[in-house]
């Protein structure tokens, strides 16, 4: 069974350009995650989508980022424009969003340079 | 609110032996869920192990088991005879299992768990 994707698995990029990162969830999954991983605040929530609605971004850092979910299968998070301090690991997780069956797997992140 | 603390930066073991990985929570919610991550220095999020917190019986999954002490606030992991590959950061997390927040991870700040040969 495929786990969750994610593309790119690096980007390089320079401030000030718009940066799309892309998330597949496990097929049947209808909760979707997007983390953030850096050495200073470790892993951040960023926004969780349930059946496809954004249910909580209070953990997006500011209006430079935003997320959608057009469907089941499919997940964006776009920074625009980007900066150096968004240089960090980002994770999408999936899970089935059932009471006790909640287990987020997560996707293998996406490295973000942006110099 | 929800917070998880894991109080060893570093903890070393020696091959095949039994190592244990501290975490204590701290939550207002009734019924949760708490977690076990491995991230391995390859990057990626491994999932090892659940506990919910109405579970009476401590989760096992192979050579991890969780030491789920409820009054104590607490959710070790014991990991048995390591193994090389065990080596990595290991990340405590908790949910809740309703309300609004239902399903949103809180990390703490990871173990990293070297393995001597």
């Amino acid at each position: 069974d495929a786990g969750v994707i994610q593309s790119p698995r690096h980007e390089v990029t320079e401030m000030g350009q718009e940066v799309t990162l892309r998330c597949k969830p496990i097929s049947g999954h209808n909760s979707l995650f997007w983390y953030r991983q850096t050495m200073m605040r470790g892993l951040e929530l960023l926004i969780y989508f349930n059946n496809n609605v954004p249910i909580d971004d209070s953990g997006m850092p500011e209006d430079r980022f935003s997320a959608k979910m057009p469907n089941a299968s499919f997940s964006t998070l776009k920074i625009q424009p980007s900066e150096p301090r968004d240089s960090a690991v980002y994770f999408c997780a999936s899970s089935l969003g059932d009471r006790g069956r909640e287990t987020q797997y997560f996707g293998p992140g996406t490295r973000l340079l942006v110099l | 609110a929800q917070k998880i603390t894991q109080t060893q930066p570093g903890m070393f073991v020696q091959e095949k032996e039994a190592v244990t990985l501290d975490c204590t929570y701290d939550t207002s919610d009734q019924s949760y869920g708490l977690f076990w991550y491995k991230q391995p220095s390859s990057g990626e999020m491994i999932f090892l192990i659940y506990q919910g917190s109405y579970d009476e019986q401590n989760a096992t999954e192979g050579r991890y088991s969780l030491n789920f002490q409820k009054a104590r606030k607490s959710a070790n992991l014991v990991i048995s005879a390591s193994q090389l590959g065990d080596s990595a950061m290991y990340f405590c997390a908790i949910a809740p299992s309703g309300g609004t927040s239902y399903g949103k991870l809180t990390f703490g700040q990871g173990t990293i768990l070297t393995v001597h040969p």
